[in-house]
């Protein structure tokens, strides 16, 4: 079956201006998560959905940052007022759950740069 | 503060011998240890995974080791290949808790 995917993969953008990021999971997997990955580092979390509420947002670094996921599937990360720093690549995840030894399953990614 | 932390930054090993990727952790609440192998332009995929109640945990060419007194896991790699060439991400997990904490990788490099 399908993966996680998201759009765009590639994603240039000015300081200053508004970017969305989508998610795709995969059919059936409630739980969705967001993660940040710099160069040369390992994912960092951003923020966790069960269903449609966001259950920890404590990983988005700022008011600039926010996400959604009405209707309990595809999810859109939004970014305001974007800076240099937000540049990164941003990945989605989802699994069955959110048990402890359900395994996530990453996306490709969106490489998010801003110039 | 970084609760999981993983050596070496790069690796370069020839084909046949074994790649040893260490990591670290701080945190004794956590449960459970996946390796992640990551590709240029791809999202991580989960390698294999250790719970604590084990020492070993083998699954073809990849063993984890775990000594939780030490509180120490390590990814061995045997008689790799360069097929295996990517990143290599630990990452731990406890209880309930739902997010990953990755170790920073490990790049892997395996010459023909």
């Amino acid at each position: 079956g399908a993966g996680v995917s998201q759009t765009p993969s590639n994603k240039v953008t000015e300081k200053g201006k508004y970017v969305e990021l989508r998610c795709d999971p995969i059919s059936g997997h409630t739980a969705l998560y967001w993660y940040r990955q710099s160069l040369g580092q390992g994912p960092e979390f951003l923020i966790y959905f069960q269903g449609t509420g966001a259950a920890d947002d404590s990983g988005l670094p700022n008011d600039r940052f926010f996400a959604v996921r009405p209707e309990g599937s595809v999810s859109t990360l939004k970014i305001q007022r974007t800076e240099r720093g937000d540049s990164a690549m941003y990945l989605c995840a989802s699994s069955l759950g959110d048990l402890s030894y359900n395994e996530q399953f990453f996306g490709p990614g969106t490489r998010l740069t801003v110039l | 503060q970084q609760q999981v932390k993983q050596s070496p930054q790069s690796l370069i090993v020839q084909k046949g011998g074994i790649s040893i990727i260490n990591c670290a952790y701080e945190n004794t609440a956590f449960d459970y240890f996946p390796w992640y192998q990551q590709f240029p332009g791809k999202g991580p995929a989960l390698l294999i995974a250790i719970r604590p109640d084990v020492s070993e945990k083998k699954e073809g060419r990849f063993t984890i080791s775990f000594n939780k007194s030490a509180k120490q896991f390590s990814l061995h790699i045997m008689d790799s290949q360069p097929g295996d060439s990517a990143t290599y991400f630990c990452a731990a997990k406890w209880g309930s808790n739902y997010k990953l904490t990755f170790g920073k990788g490990t790049l892997l490099t395996v010459n023909p």
